[in-house]
């Protein structure tokens, strides 16, 4: 059965560092990986998706990197600015490793970033 | 960018009515779309699948007579929670796919259900 871990389960900053939030899935045998975002109450907002065959992907200051064969994956948020305080999560396909759309999440992120 | 309306936001119901969450496509079909449930500083838990003109599939440990899930049409599915009870109480969120293939799965914007 496939496991999703976050480290941490929240993280208070400020305003401009540099961050990165991890995440670890049990069975590597995943078809992708996918960031998201959610904010208090809210529905998710999909960050960044890499696929397998991929090491890292970009968009802005978000940059999400794939270890499968360690089952690991990293979100880094550069120059981290009050508007990304939000939840965080990750999520891989469920069964089979395929992407027919069954996520797997973590536990979420909880950033926090002050003025 | 794709997007999936959800409705109702918020709703407030006294015990043992029935409440209906509508989950709709708006610029794609999906012929599959999911239904998550998530508890307070807890992630999501995939309830059940939706698919377009046949029976859900529902997650081991979900009852199929209290979650009934309707999905009629290509933009459109809905979650109705039946004699709801407090425990019932969370956030319900649907997902859908594009029926294109496209990889990328679009979320709604969740249905926070309080149960009185």
């Amino acid at each position: 059965k496939q496991e999703v871990t976050q480290i941490p389960a929240a993280l208070s900053v400020p305003e401009g560092e540099n961050l990165v939030l991890n995440c670890s899935f049990t069975d590597s045998a995943i078809y992708n990986l996918q960031w998201f975002r959610q904010d208090p109450g809210k529905g998710l907002t999909s960050l960044l998706l890499i696929q397998s065959s991929q090491r890292e992907q970009t968009s802005g200051r978000l940059n999400a990197s794939l270890d499968k064969s360690s089952g690991r994956s990293t979100l880094y948020i550069a120059a981290s600015q009050p508007g990304d305080s939000a939840t965080y999560l990750c999520a891989v396909p469920t069964a089979g490793g395929t992407s027919y759309g069954k996520l797997t999440f973590g536990q979420g992120t909880i950033l926090t970033v002050h003025p | 960018g794709a997007v999936v309306s959800q409705h109702p936001s918020r709703v407030i119901c006294k015990s043992g009515t029935s409440v209906k969450i509508e989950c709709r496509s708006l610029d794609f079909q999906a012929t599959t779309m999911f239904w998550y449930r998530q508890f307070p500083k807890k992630s999501l838990m995939l309830m059940a699948t939706s698919n377009e003109g046949s029976k859900a599939t529902y997650e081991q440990g979900v009852e199929k007579d209290k979650f009934l899930i309707n999905h009629a049409s290509l933009t459109l599915s809905t979650l109705t929670v039946t004699s709801a009870h407090p425990e019932d109480s969370s956030f319900y969120i649907c997902s859908a796919r594009d029926s294109r293939g496209v990889e990328k799965l679009f979320f709604g914007s969740g249905t926070q259900l309080s149960v009185l």
